[in-house]
């Protein structure tokens, strides 16, 4: 039963434009929502976080929104640059310091220089 | 500072075998946790602990066992090792912020 849900496994952006990367969550006791990319050969690193009380956490070039009725979130990175090309794991946790994250399988992006 | 590191990077084992994968938190974290990831998956959570107690575990068999340490360090052993615990083993830790580190993993083959 897949909780976590991220249904395009790859994505291609040309440089420059933006890159909009989704997740949809079925659990609605979920509260905490993240963002890792993952490089090979390395460990997922954090990105961007929202607690369900916002719909919207910028930093940066990354901004996540929350829609919670219809339990989905996005990922936009604007602009994006080849070094954004990465594996992009959403998770989610069912509080802010609840460790048991629960990941999707990712969505492979590709910047097009 | 040092980050989350994992011990070994990569372990080849036979079916049947017993494995030992080794993490040392970031300074000051207290709470480590450990996720598989199996090829073309996201990371999948096996066991949190705290200040040396067992704070959450996933749906996986008891062949998954951990334990963390005064130190904080911790262990993952999986025993009678099957074709499919062939997979990255990652660790994180976290120093209560809400924020998790992972190391970048032990990638272990099972023949």
């Amino acid at each position: 039963d897949q909780q976590v849900k991220q249904n395009s496994p790859s994505l291609s952006v040309q440089e420059g434009r933006i890159s909009i990367l989704n997740c949809d969550y079925t659990n609605s006791m979920f509260d905490y929502f993240l963002w890792y990319k993952k490089y090979p050969a390395e460990g997922p690193t954090f990105l961007i976080s929202i607690s369900s009380i916002k719909d919207k956490n910028e930093d940066g070039r990354f901004t996540v929104f929350l829609n919670k009725s219809a339990k989905h979130l996005s990922l936009h990175i604007v602009p994006s640059q080849p070094g954004d090309s990465a594996v992009y794991f959403c998770a989610a946790s069912l509080s802010f310091g609840n460790e048991k994250l629960t990941f999707g399988t990712g969505t492979r992006l590709t910047i097009i220089p | 500072d040092a980050g989350v590191t994992q011990s070994p990077t990569h372990l080849i084992k036979t079916r049947g075998q017993q494995v030992t994968l080794r993490c040392s938190p970031i300074s000051g974290h207290k709470s480590v946790s450990w996720y598989q990831q199996v090829l073309g998956q996201g990371p999948q959570f096996i066991f949190q602990y705290y200040e040396k107690e067992e704070r959450g575990r996933g749906n996986f068999p008891d062949r998954f066992s951990a334990r963390q340490f005064p130190n904080y360090s911790s262990e993952l052993n999986v025993n009678a090792l099957l074709l499919g615990d062939s997979a990255l083993y990652l660790c994180a830790s976290s120093g209560g912020a809400g924020g998790y580190t992972f190391g970048s993993g032990t990638r272990l083959t099972v023949v």
